[in-house]
């Protein structure tokens, strides 16, 4: 899978929204951008994907570039329970099940 | 609830024992899989398995073995011959890719283990 490069750290007071940003310059035209979280001492979670289009679900929004080398997702409103490790991730578009590589993601830290 | 239930949430492990951990889902999923985290890392594949008596190598698997007898289990073991198994391990599966696009993964709130 392609590289992605994501900021360590980020801050953001509760209620404002959050853009997290995530570079894969590499990225090829079959991969797709993958998002997932970790909450403290518990296993990640899914929280949303995307090919080209800009992508909306009920935890987040996905901006792609549209040449696709860079990709933001936004949480609307942050809440103390958005303080997480986010990683980034590109996925090979297959016909099999694969494994995520997962890169050290960003740790959101959310200020009350 | 439909989910992946690891289990036990703590181990410790006296040096020159293996143990095994152990992963369950009751998702249907075809896809299962072990990672490892270490502190301030992301995670690292240790094997993962596609369909049932079928797995694979992952990046770090020497020192672990796996078996896949039952769709529903994915039991990970950590042999005497992994030097440094203190770790945070976690188990996901997953469905089959719908089209192209690869299926989300589900996670267990996985198992620290720990030596004495």
């Amino acid at each position: 899978d392609a590289k992605t490069t994501q900021p360590n750290s980020m801050e953001s007071n509760e209620e404002e929204p959050v853009h997290l940003p995530c570079n894969h310059s590499t990225i090829s035209g079959t991969d797709y951008i993958h998002w997932y979280r970790q909450l403290p001492s518990q296993g990640p979670e899914y929280v949303i994907h995307g090919l080209t289009s800009n992508v909306n679900n009920r935890m987040a929004s996905l901006a792609i570039a549209e040449d696709r080398k860079s990709s933001t997702l936004i949480l609307h409103r942050a809440t103390l329970r958005d303080a997480a490790v986010y990683y980034c991730i590109l996925r090979v578009q297959h016909s099999g099940n694969t494994p995520l590589v997962f890169g050290k993601g960003t740790r959101l830290s959310v200020i009350a | 609830d439909g989910g992946i239930t690891q289990s036990p949430k703590y181990l410790f492990r006296k040096e020159g024992q293996n143990v095994t951990l152990s992963c369950e889902q009751n998702l249907n999923h075809d896809a299962m899989y072990w990672y490892r985290q270490d502190p301030g890392q992301g995670l690292r594949l240790i094997y993962y398995s596609q369909i049932v008596n079928d797995f694979q190598k992952g990046d770090i698997a020497e020192g672990y073995s796996v078996s896949r007898e039952k769709k529903e289990s994915f039991p990970l073991t950590v042999t005497s011959a992994q030097k440094n198994p203190t770790a945070f391990y976690l188990c996901a599966s997953s469905a089959l890719p719908q089209g192209l696009s690869n299926q989300p993964q589900h996670f267990g709130d996985g198992t620290r283990l720990s030596i004495l």
